[in-house]
């Protein structure tokens, strides 16, 4: 079983729709989250990070964590096609290394 | 806040030669850095983890001789690809975080390109 798994997708959805990334863990005691964003060619940009169970909302982005479900998603509201990346779940898993999923490749369509 | 550089941002060389790559944290101290390198269309994969004044913890796998990480002071590190090869053309990428926080903040990459 993969540290962090993340729907490699593609995940693709309409302009001004709602897209839902998704992200699963195995260290039961890890307690920091991250969304990256990473667009083709470039590094990746930190977009969310989370650390309590529940909602987080941060402009058109919202954090979900279940830590009992061992769970995290990013949903991005009113998506646009310029939100068309590579979106990467980030584990703080030990020490202060971060552990990375696959990476969701979301394309958001005119 | 909260900006890393690297320099170069590519970077061609011939087979043999060695390569530096700077990572330096502009706005804030980097009590920590790490050293990523990302093949095309796979995800992140760490190299290395440098705290400053200590000696870089590698990932299993990473060559510490083949890629010398040094953090001299609390806002810049250096990777050095020694006798660098054709297999080691890649995309790598720098982060860097402050003590307390946990969030890592990347530099833009460096293309290195070995013929």
């Amino acid at each position: 079983q993969k540290e962090v798994e993340q729907n490699s997708g593609p995940l693709s959805v309409p302009e001004g729709a709602i897209a839902s990334l998704n992200c699963t863990y195995s260290d039961r005691g890890s307690q920091s989250f991250f969304w990256y964003r990473q667009y083709s060619g470039k590094s990746p940009e930190l977009i969310m990070f989370i650390y309590s169970n529940g909602d987080k909302e941060d402009g058109r982005f919202t954090a979900q964590l279940n830590k009992a479900s061992q769970y995290v998603s990013l949903l991005i509201r009113d998506s646009q096609p310029s939100d068309s990346a590579t979106y990467l779940c980030a584990v703080k898993t030990s020490g202060s290394r971060l552990t990375f999923g696959e990476g969701t490749q979301l394309t958001v369509n005119p | 806040g909260a900006v890393v550089s690297q320099h170069p941002s590519w970077v061609i060389c011939k087979s043999g030669t060695s390569v530096k790559i700077e990572c330096r944290s502009l706005d804030f101290q980097a009590t920590t850095m790490f050293w990523y390198r990302q093949f095309p269309k796979q995800s992140l994969m760490l190299m290395a983890t440098s705290n400053e004044g200590s000696k870089a913890t590698y990932e299993q796998g990473v060559e510490k001789d083949k890629f010398l990480i040094n953090h001299a002071s609390l806002t810049l590190s250096t990777l050095t690809v020694t006798s660098a090869h054709p297999e080691d053309s890649s995309f790598y990428i720098c982060s860097a975080r402050e003590t307390p926080y946990n969030e890592q903040f990347f530099g833009p990459g460096t293309r290195l390109t070995v013929l």
